[in-house]
């Protein structure tokens, strides 16, 4: 157990609507991390939010937004979904900031859009 | 451009023998952390070792080493005495002091274990 959670663990959703993934990172981490893993894409980095504040932008489409609360939990908003969108969605969490920052991953929500 | 890169899509090894997952990078930065992480059928991303490229010595977690050559820009993952358990896929990873911490994934390399 990584200390990371991540809510629901499966999400079978239409097209064109719209869903929350949540992620709750290890006590004591401030750093959230929001990646994609896609079997045509594989592992891709979505954006990141230190402390509250967005730190840096990957891939990510204008259709989707995160934010992170005061209580340092997350949340990954995905709207107007098409099918390309099924995949397992990551949350990890580090301490920091830094390149040596271990980074420990929740156990991901598997995105469904039929 | 920042790229890890796995060349092996597949690879077999029989239980209790040593393999090596190979791994090259790719960065003008020249601080950067280099990871491991393992992937089972699961699903979940398990953080198996990490080398900075500052340490002159090799990492070493258990089972796990990680043959850091970095003139060759190579990360090489050791596992000895393979297990069953150990049958999953293999991501290489790879962040830098210019981009806050977020990790570059490598296409990974899935390992079966033979019995």
């Amino acid at each position: 157990d990584s200390g990371v959670t991540q809510t629901p663990k499966h999400l079978i959703t239409a097209t064109g609507q719209r869903v929350t993934l949540r992620c709750s990172p290890r006590s004591g981490d401030l750093s959230v991390y929001w990646y994609q893993q896609s079997l045509d894409q594989g592992l891709q980095f979505l954006i990141q939010y230190y402390n509250g504040e967005e730190r840096a932008k990957g891939n990510i489409l204008e259709r989707f937004s995160a934010q992170q609360f005061p209580d340092l939990h997350s949340e990954l908003n995905l709207s107007s979904l098409e099918l390309g969108d099924s995949a397992l969605y990551f949350c990890a969490s580090s301490e920091g900031l830094g390149s040596y920052n271990e980074q420990f991953f929740g156990p991901g929500t598997r995105l469904t859009v039929l | 451009a920042q790229k890890i890169t796995q060349t092996q899509p597949g690879m077999f090894v029989q239980e209790k023998e040593a393999v090596t997952l190979d791994c090259t990078y790719d960065t003008s930065d020249q601080s950067y952390g280099l990871f491991w992480y393992k992937q089972p059928s699961s699903g979940e991303m398990i953080f198996l070792i990490y080398q900075g490229s500052y340490d002159e010595q090799n990492a070493t977690e258990g089972r796990y080493s990680l043959n850091f050559q970095k003139a060759r820009k190579s990360a090489n993952l050791v596992i000895s005495a393979s297990q069953l358990g150990d049958s999953a896929m293999y991501f290489c990873a790879m962040s830098s002091s210019s981009n806050t911490g977020k990790l570059i994934f490598g296409q990974g390399t899935t390992l079966q274990v033979k019995p």
